[in-house]
């Protein structure tokens, strides 16, 4: 079984509906990522999360929210999505050294289309 | 503030070519780390190597070598005898603890093989 999977792995959906994507991870590591990726942009930061009571805003928030229910799972919420929003939504997980963050390990992806 | 540059947006190749992707990174912190990622046409990320800052040693696995230099602040790619199936994109990643610790990615190089 995959360690970081990610559903659904492809969504189309309209503009002002509200969608959840989701997380989970049976690699036991605390911290947890969303990213969107544009072709031609790389992959930019949403959300992230160093434990189950830490959330913290990406490079890329606006119009997005998140939930940690627990360690092993972070959900991404899009309130009322819009068309560019469209893309290809990463999640990636994290453990934490004993100084350091660990190497990122990214789920399947999630293909998202607003129409 | 963390920035990756990869300049090179595409590249293509023939079977059997050495092929190099470059990967130029700008950091204010001493400590701090590098990655590469790649992405099949799959779609999904694969981690190829972490390289500290501390650490300028090349690094050899298969047909795969990393040359990281401080001194220019590159971390370059080399793909040895390249094959079809090394077909992908392939990301440059930055974190360093002064950007909390954030993978900052590079928009990527696309590398056709040709048979």
């Amino acid at each position: 079984d995959a360690d970081v999977t990610q559903t659904p792995r492809n969504r189309i959906t309209k503009t002002g509906k509200r969608i959840m994507l989701e997380c989970s991870q049976t690699k036991g590591h605390d911290r947890m990522y969303w990213y969107r990726q544009d072709p031609g942009l790389g992959l930019r930061l949403i959300y992230y999360s160093f434990d189950v009571k830490d959330i913290n805003k990406g490079e890329i928030s606006d119009g997005y929210s998140v939930s940690r229910q627990a360690q092993a799972k972070f959900s991404l919420s899009l309130e009322s999505a819009i068309p560019n929003q469209t893309a290809l939504y990463f999640c990636a997980t994290s453990d934490r050294l004993a100084a350091y963050t660990d190497t990122q390990y990214f789920g399947p992806g999630t293909r998202l289309t607003v129409l | 503030a963390q920035k990756v540059t990869q300049a090179q947006t595409e590249i293509s190749v023939v079977e059997k070519e050495d092929v190099t992707l470059d990967c130029v990174y700008e950091t204010r912190d001493t400590t701090y780390y590098l990655f590469w990622y790649k992405q099949p046409p799959s779609g999904e990320l694969v981690f190829l190597i972490r390289r500290n800052s501390f650490d300028e040693q090349n690094e050899i696995s298969g047909r795969y070598s990393w040359n990281f230099q401080k001194s220019t602040s590159s971390f370059n790619f080399t793909i040895t005898a390249s094959q079809v199936v090394d077909s992908a994109v392939y990301f440059c990643a930055l974190s360093s603890q002064g950007g909390s610790e954030k993978l900052v990615f590079g928009k990527g190089t696309k590398l056709t093989v040709n048979p």
